[in-house]
């Protein structure tokens, strides 16, 4: 079946860069998109962005834009988002979900913690 | 953007009870809209596709109905599985979600 598994828990200072990934399976990884989207405690969904696996090719939400940074590696049906210059408020939850237009399915979620 | 508004931003129902979520869009979407559930501690899952399309999966008691700008997902009979946040999103013009709405046990 489709799955999506991404990397485990991280905490980070603040100013400082995480890098996350999330694996896909059981389909055709070149065929979809995957976005990245953030859940901030008691905060709504916010989408950060998308990759193309494909091409490589990226889009950013206007929000995130020279912060967040998404690759991927065709060779190992992986996707990655990097968020730099960590702030506290950047403590959240963060997601990769498949584009079918819209997200379906989701990755069982990455927390970070912006700690000092 | 388009600012998606959600409500009520919770509804406390009883099971069996028939549940009525609203989502409002600043500006019309025409029916690029979704609805996704999230139950407590599990990822957000997607119900209802295209304003009216209940996804692979989803039981019939979900429908999702509207365009433009006002939405709205029923539960038509709440099943205890069923409490969780719903959140919609938009795709019109951006990429957009909705605030959520809480469904508790009353």
């Amino acid at each position: 079946q489709v799955q999506l598994v991404q990397s485990g828990a991280e905490v980070k200072k603040p100013g400082a860069s995480v890098k996350i990934s999330c694996k896909a399976s059981g389909y055709s990884f070149s065929s979809h998109a995957m976005h990245w989207v953030r859940q901030a405690p008691g905060q709504r969904l916010e989408w950060m962005g998308w990759i193309n696996p494909d091409n490589g090719n990226t889009k950013y939400s206007h929000k995130f834009q020279g912060r967040v940074t998404i690759t991927r590696d065709t060779s190992a049906r992986t996707v990655y988002m990097e968020l730099s210059s960590l702030r506290f408020e950047d403590t959240a939850v963060f997601y990769c979900a498949r584009d079918l237009f819209w997200f379906d399915p989701w990755g069982q979620g990455t927390l970070v913690t912006v700690s000092s | 953007e388009i600012v998606l508004t959600q409500s009520p931003a919770t509804l406390s129902l009883s099971p069996g009870e028939r549940a009525t979520l609203s989502c409002r869009a600043s500006q019309s979407v025409r029916t690029f809209l979704a609805w996704y559930q999230q139950r407590p501690g599990q990822v957000p899952r997607l119900l209802i596709f295209d304003a009216s399309n209940r996804a692979t999966g989803v039981p019939a008691r979900f429908s999702g109905s509207g365009s433009g700008t006002d939405f709205t997902l029923t539960i038509s009979s709440l099943e205890p599985e069923d409490f969780a946040v719903y959140y919609c999103q938009q795709r019109s013009n951006g990429l957009t979600f909705g605030g959520g709405t809480k469904v508790e046990i009353k």
